[in-house]
């Protein structure tokens, strides 16, 4: 059974940092690209960043203005988000999704529960 | 990058047909995929390549698309089907992913 777990979200001020981190299971993790994908309070989904599965390919979405840093460790299992210079408008639930493969590709087709990161003074 | 437009909400009484809407530029290029969010959970794919349906969802759940237009059409709509619908592409290069707003079901 594929399993995505984030952690790392919690409260942060303006300015500051975080990590997220996504612990995965069930899959060949090294095999699949994987991505962020973020939910403010009460809107829409909004896609963050992709990784390939050997971390060759990795795309962000313009307004993140080179802020966010997407990477992922295939030994541990696991993917990460750096966040820095963090804004009120990143407060958001973030996602970790894995993408399908194949003619599955680029949909996601699982999603963890997700990770709530509030930036606020 | 590209954008992808919905109806923000679409209401509908049980037993009848939904049809949410998304239109994009790229969209006669890209393939467009659906998610179905409800209340306090995380996203689910219900329809891939503007018409595929994945193992276990229903087969009320179906896909369409002509032109810059995709639609997502629910048939004998549930109680269940309530919940929040988005569609995702990608821009031309298929490197950007792309989220419509997402479309509200409101089941009368």
């Amino acid at each position: 059974e594929v399993q995505l777990v984030e952690s790392g979200g919690g409260l942060v001020k303006p300015g500051g940092s975080l990590r997220l981190s996504c612990a995965a299971s069930g899959f060949m993790f090294s095999s699949y690209s994987m991505n962020w994908v973020r939910q403010a309070p009460g809107k829409g989904l909004e896609w963050v960043s992709f990784i390939s599965g050997s971390g060759n390919y990795i795309y962000y979405a313009d307004s993140l203005k080179g802020r966010f840093t997407i990477s992922r460790d295939n030994a541990k299992n696991s993917l990460y988000l750096q966040m820095n210079s963090l804004r009120a408008e990143d407060t958001a639930v973030y996602y970790c999704a894995k993408e399908g493969f194949g003619e599955l590709s680029p949909s996601l087709d699982y999603w963890g529960q997700g990770t709530l990161v509030t930036v606020s003074s | 990058s590209s954008e992808l437009t919905q109806p923000p909400s679409v209401s509908v009484s049980p037993g009848q047909t939904a049809r949410i809407t998304c239109s994009g530029d790229t969209l006669p290029k890209q393939f467009a995929y659906w998610y179905q969010q409800r209340p306090g959970q995380a996203p689910v794919l219900v329809i891939y390549k503007d018409t595929e349906r994945p193992s276990g969802i229903p087969e009320r759940f179906s896909g369409s698309s002509s032109g810059t237009t995709v639609t997502l059409t629910i048939s004998g709509v549930q109680a269940e089907d309530g919940a929040d619908y988005y569609c995702q592409s990608t821009d031309t290069s298929g490197k950007y992913r792309v989220f419509g707003g997402g479309t509200k079901l409101t089941v009368l």
